[in-house]
Formats: C-alpha cells, structure tokens, sequence
C-alpha cells in the first residue's frame, strides 16, 4: 500500500528552527509537496521537490532523498504566524497526490 | 481576484437531505478536484475532473455526484446525507492535472458540512 508518514504534532519556539520529516511509500514518485495549512483554511502550497537536494525559499527549506524515501521541511527564524498543520504530499507514478495526516506545529512565545 | 472559490464556506444540514457545494476557479486550469477531510486531517481525493472529463473516481458513495458544467466549475452534489459525510470539503484546480504531468494544485477556502 501507499504510505506517508509525518509526526502528528511538533513544539518550537519563536525565533528558533525546527525540521519536519516526511518519510514516503508509493508506487512510483514523480515529486513531492509540502503544503501549509492553518487552522480552518485551505491548504497551500509551500515547495515541490523532485530531485534530491535542498530547496530553499525564504526562511523554508525543503529536502528530498528518493533513494531514502525521505524528506524534510526545514523552517527558520520561527514566527508565531508559522503555527499551522504542515501536510507532505507524494505524487505517484499515476501522478495522483498520496497525502500525510499533517505535522501541527505549535509554536510558543 | 479569488482564484479557487467555493460556496457555501459553512452548510449545516438534517441527515437525509440533499445539498450541493459549488466550486469555481478563475486560473484557466484544466483540471479540478474534491477532496474530503475529515476530524483526522486526512486529504482523500474523491474526483477529478480535467476539460468537464471525470479522470479520477475514487471508491465514494454514489450518494456523492459532481457535475462539471465548463472547466471552470465543478460542483459536488450529495444525496441523502449520513452522519458520517460531515468534515471540510476541498475544491481544488491545477493547470493541467494529467498523466505525465506534477503540477500544483490550488485549493479553495473549503465547505465545512456538518450533518445532524
């Protein structure tokens, strides 16, 4: 079966830095997403990674290991805006999107 | 300017009853979704719709019926609602949306339903 896992929820604090993991199972991959998505609102999106490396947009980053079946949202310099379910996404190889339950991430003053 | 529009953005409902949710994107995509998310934050695709074709059904009730008037709309109708239906529905568009194609998906602000 397909599969993506994510913690379930994660604690940092303001102005600190905090990596969210993402480990996937699918058949076939043809890339991976990170979305945001606040409380009540849509999901959206935040980076695409397809091949390894990292990716970095602002203060977030994302990394992609296919050969691991990982990745990771890195976000820096934390702000309490930054509080939000952050869902990984792997398209598979029928480029349908296979999504993960989502990481909640509080952030404290 | 919205791109990904859907309405209602909340629908409270008697089980038993019949109600539609409309969604519209303004992008010039070809290809639009519903997806379904329930209390445990699951997004789970339930069509897929690219140029009014249906492309993706996945196993859904029958109760649950979109129809797909031009590429711009997509509207979800569901028949004789069941406790169980309640959660935020997504409406969802990216350009293109085939095979052979990873393109971004743009969700709309959700429809949460709350059967009683």
């Amino acid at each position: 079966g397909q599969n993506i896992d994510q913690p379930t929820e994660m604690t940092a604090t303001e102005g600190a830095i905090v990596q969210i993991n993402c480990t996937y199972q699918t058949s076939g991959f043809n890339g991976l997403f990170w979305y945001q998505q606040h409380a009540g609102e849509a999901p959206t999106f935040l980076s695409y990674n397809v091949l390894d490396g990292l990716e970095e947009k602002g203060r977030f980053s994302s990394f992609l290991s296919r050969s691991k079946g990982y990745s990771y949202l890195l976000l820096k310099e934390l702000q309490m805006k930054d509080s939000a379910s952050y869902l990984c996404a792997v398209m598979d190889s029928n480029y349908q999107l296979i999504w993960g339950a989502g990481t909640k991430l509080i952030i404290k003053p | 300017d919205t791109a990904v529009s859907q309405t209602p953005k909340y629908l409270v409902t008697q089980m038993g009853n019949d109600k539609s949710i409309k969604c519209e994107q303004n992008l010039g995509h070809d290809t639009m979704y519903w997806y379904k998310q329930d209390s445990k934050k699951f997004l789970k695709i339930m069509f897929s719709y690219n140029n009014k074709e249906l492309i993706i059904n996945e196993t859904v009730p029958n109760r649950f019926s979109p129809k797909s008037p031009d590429k711009a709309h997509l509207n979800l109708h569901i028949n004789s609602l069941e406790l169980g239906d309640s959660a935020v529905y997504f409406c969802a568009s990216s350009q293109e949306g085939t095979s052979r194609v990873t393109d971004t998906q743009y969700f709309g602000p959700g429809t949460r339903l709350t059967v009683l």
